[in-house]
Protein backbone atom coordinates (compact mmCIF):
# COMPACT_ATOMS: atom_id res chain seq x y z
CA UNK A 1 0.00 0.00 0.00
CA UNK A 2 1.38 3.58 -0.57
CA UNK A 3 2.16 5.62 1.84
CA UNK A 4 3.43 9.72 1.30
CA UNK A 5 4.65 11.40 4.02
CA UNK A 6 5.83 14.96 4.25
CA UNK A 7 7.86 15.96 6.89
CA UNK A 8 7.93 18.45 8.98
CA UNK A 9 3.90 18.81 9.56
CA UNK A 10 4.71 22.93 10.40
CA UNK A 11 7.41 25.27 9.22
CA UNK A 12 8.41 28.50 10.11
CA UNK A 13 11.25 31.03 8.69
CA UNK A 14 12.50 34.42 8.10
CA UNK A 15 11.69 35.95 4.99
CA UNK A 16 14.61 35.54 2.54
CA UNK A 17 15.54 31.96 3.75
CA UNK A 18 14.93 29.32 1.42
CA UNK A 19 12.62 26.87 2.07
CA UNK A 20 13.06 22.90 1.83
CA UNK A 21 9.84 20.73 2.02
CA UNK A 22 9.75 16.95 2.15
CA UNK A 23 8.08 14.15 0.64
CA UNK A 24 8.58 10.83 0.99
CA UNK A 25 6.49 7.37 -0.37
CA UNK A 26 6.83 3.90 0.15
CA UNK A 27 6.06 2.46 -3.70
CA UNK A 28 8.45 3.47 -6.38
CA UNK A 29 5.43 2.30 -8.70
CA UNK A 30 4.35 5.76 -9.77
CA UNK A 31 3.46 7.71 -13.10
CA UNK A 32 4.43 10.98 -11.40
CA UNK A 33 4.32 13.47 -8.57
CA UNK A 34 2.59 16.67 -7.99
CA UNK A 35 3.17 19.42 -5.64
CA UNK A 36 0.66 21.80 -4.78
CA UNK A 37 -0.11 25.06 -2.43
CA UNK A 38 -3.04 25.59 -0.76
CA UNK A 39 -3.84 28.58 0.79
CA UNK A 40 -6.69 28.42 3.81
CA UNK A 41 -9.86 27.42 2.99
CA UNK A 42 -8.82 27.70 -1.19
CA UNK A 43 -8.55 24.74 -3.39
CA UNK A 44 -5.46 23.51 -4.85
CA UNK A 45 -2.96 25.18 -7.16
CA UNK A 46 -0.38 23.27 -9.08
CA UNK A 47 3.16 23.91 -8.43
CA UNK A 48 5.40 21.52 -9.90
CA UNK A 49 4.91 18.19 -12.05
CA UNK A 50 7.59 15.64 -12.21
CA UNK A 51 7.16 12.93 -14.43
CA UNK A 52 8.95 9.15 -13.17
CA UNK A 53 11.72 9.23 -15.34
CA UNK A 54 12.63 13.27 -14.69
CA UNK A 55 15.31 13.99 -11.78
CA UNK A 56 13.99 17.71 -11.20
CA UNK A 57 11.72 20.40 -12.81
CA UNK A 58 12.23 24.20 -12.18
CA UNK A 59 9.67 26.93 -12.16
CA UNK A 60 10.41 30.24 -10.98
CA UNK A 61 11.66 30.43 -7.54
CA UNK A 62 10.75 26.92 -6.91
CA UNK A 63 12.55 23.71 -8.10
CA UNK A 64 11.31 20.07 -7.03
CA UNK A 65 13.70 17.13 -7.27
CA UNK A 66 12.21 13.27 -7.55
CA UNK A 67 14.58 10.05 -6.55
CA UNK A 68 12.38 7.53 -7.30
CA UNK A 69 14.44 4.71 -6.11
CA UNK A 70 14.84 5.74 -2.59
CA UNK A 71 11.06 6.93 -2.43
CA UNK A 72 11.80 11.13 -2.00
CA UNK A 73 11.04 14.30 -3.50
CA UNK A 74 12.32 17.95 -2.32
CA UNK A 75 10.90 21.14 -3.51
CA UNK A 76 12.84 24.25 -2.48
CA UNK A 77 11.89 27.16 -2.67
CA UNK A 78 14.47 30.11 -3.23
CA UNK A 79 14.37 33.65 -1.14
CA UNK A 80 11.12 33.00 0.63
CA UNK A 81 8.49 35.85 1.01
CA UNK A 82 5.36 36.48 3.21
CA UNK A 83 2.65 35.53 -0.21
CA UNK A 84 4.63 31.94 0.40
CA UNK A 85 3.05 31.11 3.28
CA UNK A 86 0.53 28.35 3.26
CA UNK A 87 -0.01 24.53 2.81
CA UNK A 88 2.12 22.30 0.46
CA UNK A 89 1.38 19.25 -0.65
CA UNK A 90 2.83 16.71 -2.54
CA UNK A 91 0.92 13.95 -4.47
CA UNK A 92 2.16 10.39 -6.36
CA UNK A 93 -0.04 9.00 -9.62
CA UNK A 94 -0.07 5.45 -9.00
CA UNK A 95 0.33 2.79 -11.65
CA UNK A 96 -1.42 0.23 -10.16
CA UNK A 97 -4.98 1.91 -10.36
CA UNK A 98 -6.92 4.22 -12.59
CA UNK A 99 -4.34 6.73 -11.96
CA UNK A 100 -5.50 7.58 -8.49
CA UNK A 101 -3.32 10.44 -6.32
CA UNK A 102 -2.09 9.71 -3.43
CA UNK A 103 -1.81 12.75 -0.79
CA UNK A 104 0.80 13.63 1.92
CA UNK A 105 -1.08 15.60 4.84
CA UNK A 106 1.20 18.79 4.07
CA UNK A 107 3.93 20.93 5.66
CA UNK A 108 2.06 23.95 6.89
CA UNK A 109 4.62 27.15 6.43
CA UNK A 110 5.08 30.30 7.60
CA UNK A 111 7.44 33.22 6.68
CA UNK A 112 7.64 35.94 8.88
CA UNK A 113 8.84 39.42 7.70
CA UNK B 1 -10.79 29.21 -19.94
CA UNK B 2 -12.01 29.11 -17.11
CA UNK B 3 -10.86 26.04 -15.58
CA UNK B 4 -12.09 23.57 -13.54
CA UNK B 5 -15.31 25.19 -12.03
CA UNK B 6 -17.50 24.01 -8.60
CA UNK B 7 -20.83 24.98 -7.37
CA UNK B 8 -22.08 25.80 -4.40
CA UNK B 9 -19.09 27.22 -2.73
CA UNK B 10 -20.91 26.51 0.65
CA UNK B 11 -23.80 23.99 1.06
CA UNK B 12 -25.33 23.57 4.83
CA UNK B 13 -27.61 20.23 4.78
CA UNK B 14 -29.68 17.98 7.39
CA UNK B 15 -29.49 14.39 7.76
CA UNK B 16 -31.29 12.49 4.97
CA UNK B 17 -31.52 15.27 2.60
CA UNK B 18 -29.91 14.61 -0.93
CA UNK B 19 -28.23 17.25 -3.21
CA UNK B 20 -26.34 17.45 -6.01
CA UNK B 21 -22.58 18.89 -6.24
CA UNK B 22 -21.93 19.94 -9.58
CA UNK B 23 -18.51 20.13 -11.46
CA UNK B 24 -17.66 21.76 -14.64
CA UNK B 25 -14.34 22.05 -16.72
CA UNK B 26 -13.70 23.48 -20.53
CA UNK B 27 -10.40 22.50 -21.00
CA UNK B 28 -11.92 19.29 -22.34
CA UNK B 29 -10.13 17.14 -20.07
CA UNK B 30 -11.15 12.92 -20.19
CA UNK B 31 -9.81 12.78 -17.08
CA UNK B 32 -11.84 14.10 -13.87
CA UNK B 33 -12.45 12.75 -10.23
CA UNK B 34 -13.33 13.81 -6.88
CA UNK B 35 -11.61 14.33 -3.82
CA UNK B 36 -12.43 15.01 0.06
CA UNK B 37 -10.84 16.86 2.47
CA UNK B 38 -10.87 15.91 6.25
CA UNK B 39 -8.30 17.37 8.33
CA UNK B 40 -6.16 14.39 9.96
CA UNK B 41 -7.46 12.20 6.87
CA UNK B 42 -5.95 14.66 3.80
CA UNK B 43 -7.37 14.19 0.44
CA UNK B 44 -9.40 10.76 -0.36
CA UNK B 45 -10.76 9.73 -4.03
CA UNK B 46 -14.64 9.13 -3.81
CA UNK B 47 -15.01 8.67 -7.56
CA UNK B 48 -13.38 9.08 -10.86
CA UNK B 49 -14.14 9.10 -14.90
CA UNK B 50 -11.69 7.54 -17.84
CA UNK B 51 -14.26 9.47 -20.02
CA UNK B 52 -18.08 10.19 -20.72
CA UNK B 53 -19.81 7.23 -19.59
CA UNK B 54 -17.45 5.85 -17.94
CA UNK B 55 -17.02 6.13 -13.98
CA UNK B 56 -15.59 4.08 -11.19
CA UNK B 57 -15.16 4.14 -7.76
CA UNK B 58 -12.13 5.81 -5.47
CA UNK B 59 -11.46 4.62 -1.83
CA UNK B 60 -14.85 6.34 -0.13
CA UNK B 61 -17.51 5.98 -2.58
CA UNK B 62 -20.20 4.43 0.03
CA UNK B 63 -23.07 7.21 -0.11
CA UNK B 64 -22.17 9.03 -3.57
CA UNK B 65 -23.02 8.73 -6.89
CA UNK B 66 -21.81 10.25 -10.52
CA UNK B 67 -22.27 9.49 -13.52
CA UNK B 68 -20.55 11.46 -16.58
CA UNK B 69 -23.14 11.97 -19.79
CA UNK B 70 -20.59 14.74 -21.31
CA UNK B 71 -17.18 15.29 -21.58
CA UNK B 72 -17.38 18.92 -19.56
CA UNK B 73 -19.75 17.81 -16.56
CA UNK B 74 -19.14 15.48 -13.43
CA UNK B 75 -21.66 16.01 -10.80
CA UNK B 76 -21.13 14.25 -7.88
CA UNK B 77 -24.76 13.06 -5.32
CA UNK B 78 -24.92 12.72 -2.18
CA UNK B 79 -27.99 10.28 -1.80
CA UNK B 80 -28.67 10.51 2.02
CA UNK B 81 -26.64 12.82 3.97
CA UNK B 82 -25.21 12.08 6.82
CA UNK B 83 -22.64 14.13 9.72
CA UNK B 84 -19.87 11.98 8.29
CA UNK B 85 -19.84 13.74 5.23
CA UNK B 86 -19.15 16.97 6.59
CA UNK B 87 -16.11 17.73 4.24
CA UNK B 88 -14.42 20.28 1.71
CA UNK B 89 -14.99 18.21 -1.76
CA UNK B 90 -12.58 18.86 -4.71
CA UNK B 91 -13.38 17.84 -7.80
CA UNK B 92 -9.83 17.52 -10.55
CA UNK B 93 -9.30 17.07 -14.24
CA UNK B 94 -6.62 16.00 -15.97
CA UNK B 95 -5.81 15.82 -20.19
CA UNK B 96 -4.57 12.23 -19.69
CA UNK B 97 -3.61 9.54 -17.22
CA UNK B 98 0.39 10.27 -16.54
CA UNK B 99 -0.62 14.70 -17.00
CA UNK B 100 -0.95 16.96 -14.30
CA UNK B 101 -4.54 17.11 -12.30
CA UNK B 102 -5.90 20.36 -12.01
CA UNK B 103 -8.53 21.38 -8.96
CA UNK B 104 -11.63 23.38 -8.31
CA UNK B 105 -11.81 25.81 -5.46
CA UNK B 106 -13.89 23.21 -3.75
CA UNK B 107 -17.33 23.25 -2.53
CA UNK B 108 -17.65 23.59 2.05
CA UNK B 109 -20.45 20.54 2.71
CA UNK B 110 -21.79 20.72 6.31
CA UNK B 111 -24.45 18.08 7.30
CA UNK B 112 -26.55 18.42 10.67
Amino acid sequence: KQEVTQIPAALSVPEGENLVLNCSFTDSAIYNLQWFRQDPGKGLTSLLLIQSSQREQTSGRLNASLDKSSGRSTLYIAASQPGDSATYLCAVKRTDSWGKLQFGAGTQVVVTP
Amino acid sequence: NAGVTQTPKFQVLKTGQSMTLQCAQDMNHEYMSWYRQDPGMGLRLIHYSVGAGITDQGEVPNGYNVSRSTTEDFPLRLLSAAPSQTSVYFCASSPQLTYEQYFGPGTRLTVT
